[in-house]
């Protein structure tokens, strides 16, 4: 069975500053992670994916996320958050071999001017 | 031109009718899903075609009946409509079936069952 945690419903920073959300995954096999954001009426747009390799990911809008293994976390970062980042976060996992995606329950992320 | 496309954006109805939600996806994509988001943003899989065959099926009423006419579209027909299944239904699409692949998603259709 798979599964993703996001401990946060909210995230709540100020223009300017790093922006945080948590993810954290649990599977049977090698995980494959996802980060996908919500904009409010909006479908889901991909940000990035961690497969293999780097545990360091880039991917778009300036978003990075790092693969813990030991920790099973895929943490999302921003080095300096936009206001035009608040939007809702889902973080996803797909357990090796398997063909369900598991999103996480969202984080709702606001960055105030 | 919409990667991928759902219609109707909004739809109303009464308990019992039956209804059905269409989409597309113009990528050339081999695999497509439903998706159902509920009104606290819970994501849930509800199925999922690779070139028009099911391969995902969750626990989903068999109220629910998807339908692939070609790998290009992935019609969603729900009967004797419930307040329960008031969401919004996401349609999405990937290149392959695979276990990295990343989803497309529709804009979705927002189902009011009063």
């Amino acid at each position: 069975a798979q599964s993703v945690a996001q401990p946060e419903d909210q995230v709540n920073v100020a223009e300017g500053n790093p922006l945080t959300v948590k993810c954290t995954y649990s599977v049977s096999g090698n995980p494959y992670l996802f980060w996908y954001v919500q904009y409010p009426n909006r479908g889901l747009q991909f940000l990035l994916k961690y497969i293999t390799g780097d545990n360091l990911v880039k991917g778009s809008y300036g978003f990075e996320a790092e693969f813990n293994k030991s920790q099973t976390s895929f943490h999302l970062k921003k080095p300096s958050a936009l206001v035009s980042d608040s939007a809702l976060y889902f973080c996803a996992v797909r357990d090796m071999g398997d063909y369900k995606l598991s999103f996480g329950a969202g984080t709702t992320v606001t960055v105030r001017a | 031109d919409t990667a991928v496309s759902q219609t109707p954006k909004y739809l109303v109805t009464q308990m019992g009718n039956d209804k059905s939600i269409k989409c597309e996806q113009n990528l050339g994509h081999d695999t497509m899903y439903w998706y159902k988001q509920d009104s606290k943003k819970f994501l849930k899989i509800m199925f999922s075609y690779n070139n028009k065959e099911l391969i995902i099926n969750e626990t989903v009423p068999n109220r629910f009946s998807p339908k692939s006419p070609d790998k290009a579209h992935l019609n969603l027909h729900i009967n004797s409509l419930e307040l329960g299944d008031s969401a919004v239904y996401f349609c999405a699409s990937s290149p392959l079936q695979g276990a990295n692949e990343k989803l497309f998603f529709g804009s979705g259709t927002q189902l009011s069952v009063l």
